[in-house]
């Protein structure tokens, strides 16, 4: 079945250390994204790509790092200089198309925490 | 103004109970809204695209009124299963290609 796949589903991280989150998608979607979520909070984003090996910072990039080498692949790096990791990490692929914008396809998230 | 806003809730309904939500959103020149539904620590998940005035689908029904910028949800006869929080997903002002401003959401809790 087509889709989007975030591993882990929870990953801890220690203080000072660098952790990669990653996102694999086989829908052949052009669009990818990054959005952290706090609890009781909307989703923010960290990152986007609307094609391979190139991307954008979204709204609260700061600290964390992405790559997009294959269509279907954008990990997410969060650094040892973004402070407050702890959140609900969701991953989004979309068809690029204008003007009717393509709704987004989540994976089902990764949860980081701080050790 | 923000890109979107909706009214967080929480909305307590009954069983069987008809109930709307409301979003307004800034971006006058969007052709594209949406709503998801998003269950307690779970992925946002996709329940209508809205491309013009509005879209049902069974009990659930989007209404878009450009003139005073505001998309709305309506569920009818309500399912103990419809308990989630549900967001209001716009693109935002500019030419900012694919991106999507998502509202916090609207918590709902159908009882039985």
């Amino acid at each position: 079945d087509g889709g989007i796949t975030q591993s882990p589903k929870y990953l801890f991280r220690k203080e000072g250390q660098n952790v990669t989150l990653s996102c694999e998608q086989n829908l052949n979607h052009d669009a990818m994204y990054w959005y952290r979520q706090d609890p009781g909070q909307g989703l923010r984003l960290i990152y986007y790509s609307q094609i391979v090996n190139d991307f954008q910072k979204g709204d609260i990039a700061e600290g964390y790092s992405v790559s997009r080498e294959k269509k279907e692949s954008f990990p997410l790096t969060v650094t040892s200089a973004q402070k407050n990791p702890t959140a609900f990490y969701l991953c989004a692929s979309s068809i690029n198309q204008e003007p009717r914008r393509q709704p987004q396809h989540f994976g089902d998230g990764t949860r980081l925490s701080i050790l | 103004r923000k890109e979107v806003e909706q009214d967080p809730g929480p909305f307590n309904v009954p069983e069987g109970a008809t109930v709307a939500f409301n979003c307004t959103y800034s971006n006058s020149a969007s052709q594209s809204f949406f709503w998801y539904r998003q269950d307690c620590r779970k992925e946002p998940k996709l329940l209508m695209s809205v491309y013009s005035s509005g879209n049902e689908d069974g009990r659930f029904t989007a209404q878009l009124n450009r003139a005073s910028q505001y998309i709305s949800l309506l569920i009818r006869d309500s399912k103990l299963s419809d308990s989630a929080t549900y967001l209001c997903v716009v693109p935002p002002r500019g030419s900012t290609l694919g991106r999507l401003y998502f509202g916090r959401g609207t918590q709902l809790t159908v009882w039985p």
